[in-house]
């Protein structure tokens, strides 16, 4: 079975823009969270999305935005991008929206804003 | 709001030798996860832990939940080089989905 997949791996883009980046989860996951990892720091909760609704949003502002579909991926969207965006971005499965379940990741999305 | 810390920040040490860091929060959790993290990667899930006092080990690896259920450790016994990375605990906050994480503790293993 394959395990959390992400797209693009890395990627480049200038203030400004904006960017989509996408996840599927493990077969069979019906959660996915989206993370945000600033090189030395763990990973910030940014969004959770069940049965294709959010379930928590963390302390990040209005241009992220994230939607899940049919298939239960995910694609988590930033507008007018900051150097401050910069980070790992990790896209997380779990089988359940809360209580003991455990959290697989996928290999994360490098953003560079320059 | 929840913090987890992560102690020690970075630990250098021998091949062969044994390894503990532990976690601690203000508030209680009922779950601990401990994750490991090699450079550029996504974290991979080393142990789950479910129960206060619960103590579980997974190769060389052994964690335990904290009676308290406001900390947990982890134990790596004869350590190699493999073993480097940084190691992340994580809990979520009662009720919900989402994951907070420790801010790591860096592992160097000298061969």
């Amino acid at each position: 079975d394959a395990g959390v997949t992400q797209s693009p791996t890395h990627l480049i883009k200038t203030r400004g823009q904006h960017v989509t980046l996408r996840c599927s989860p493990i077969s069979g996951h019906k959660s996915v969270s989206w993370y945000q990892q600033v090189l030395g720091q763990g990973p910030q909760f940014i969004f959770q999305y069940y049965e294709k609704e959010e379930r928590g949003r963390g302390n990040f502002p209005d241009r992220f935005s994230a939607r899940q579909f049919p298939n239960y991926s995910s694609e988590l969207n930033v507008n007018a991008l900051l150097l401050g965006d910069s980070a790992l971005y990790l896209c997380a499965s779990t089988l359940r929206s809360a209580g003991n379940t455990e959290a697989f990741f996928g290999q994360g999305t490098r953003l560079t804003v320059v | 709001g929840q913090q987890l810390n992560q102690s020690p920040q970075s630990m250098f040490i021998q091949e062969g030798e044994d390894v503990s860091m532990n976690c601690t929060s203000s508030s209680i959790f009922n779950t601990w996860l401990w994750y490991k993290q090699d450079p550029g990667e996504g974290p991979v899930l080393l142990i789950a832990l479910y129960k206060a006092g619960e103590l579980t080990s997974n190769g060389r690896l052994t964690a335990q939940f904290g009676i308290t259920r406001k900390d947990s450790f982890l134990n790596i016994s004869a350590s190699i080089p493999s073993d480097v990375g940084i190691y992340f605990c994580a809990g979520p906050p009662s009720n919900t989905g989402k994951l907070i994480f420790g801010q790591g503790t860096t592992l160097q293993v000298k061969p």
